[in-house]
């Protein structure tokens, strides 16, 4: 099985900062790989798929990047709308999904 | 636009069961695979099954195998959870969400609000 690790956890940034979240998988998942964002009460929004690829609406402050087993997820600019839970999935095994643990991003 | 409804959560005792819901409307249900997704309170993401289009294969998480199965009804563009042998470890919001792909590559593109489902005596 495949598994995801994300790091950090969780992370307390600013209006402005720039803002990194790594996720790895245990094995290759060549680019089989998106990125979510999920607000408190509310279901997870697609924010990046195939690694690096902006889904529709997205605003471009949003980025993806990474193949193989290390991906990473930048805010360029964080935005007060920005503070929520992230998470990556690889799709790799598909038709079998897996999350990553999520990383919290929160006002410091 | 695309719209994903559940239904059909709430209070159930253990090893009691369960039918979870998921009404779509604003594109052709048929032509697209469906899964369910789980969270428990306070926790990640937790995938749980896949349906194909057709409903002629189901895949399933190792944690749900054997006691959920999903289905679909395309001609009322619904999707379907049967959860079964419930343990207060299936507390969780259920969510649906519909399979986009393009080319080799899947992702989740629109999900539904969540039906929470409260396993308790």
């Amino acid at each position: 099985d495949i598994q995801m690790t994300q790091s950090p956890s969780s992370l307390s940034a600013s209006v402005g900062d720039r803002v990194t979240i790594r996720c790895r998988a245990t094995q290759h998942i060549r680019n089989y790989l998106n990125w979510y964002q999920q607000k408190p009460g509310k279901a997870p929004i697609l924010l990046v798929y195939a690694a690096s690829t902006l889904q529709s609406g997205v605003p471009s402050r949003f980025s993806g990047s990474g193949s193989g087993t290390d991906f990473t997820l930048t805010i360029s600019s964080l935005q007060p709308d920005d503070f929520a839970t992230y998470y990556c999935q690889q799709t790799y095994t598909t038709p079998l999904f897996t999350f990553g643990p999520g990383t919290k991003v929160d006002i410091k | 636009q695309v719209q994903l409804v559940e239904s059909g959560g709430g209070v159930v005792q253990p090893g009691r069961s369960l039918r979870l819901s998921c009404a779509a409307s604003g594109f052709t249900f048929s032509d697209y695979a469906m899964h369910w997704v789980r969270q428990a309170p306070g926790k990640g993401l937790e995938w749980l099954a896949v349906i194909t289009y057709d409903g002629k294969n189901k895949y399933y998480a190792d944690s749900v195998k054997g006691r959920f199965t999903v289905s679909r009804g395309n001609p009322k563009s619904t999707l379907y959870l049967q959860l079964s042998s419930l343990t207060a470890e299936d507390t969780a919001v259920y969510f649906c969400a519909r399979e986009e792909r393009r080319s080799s590559i899947y992702y989740l593109d629109h999900w539904g609000q969540g039906a929470l489902v409260t396993v308790s005596s």
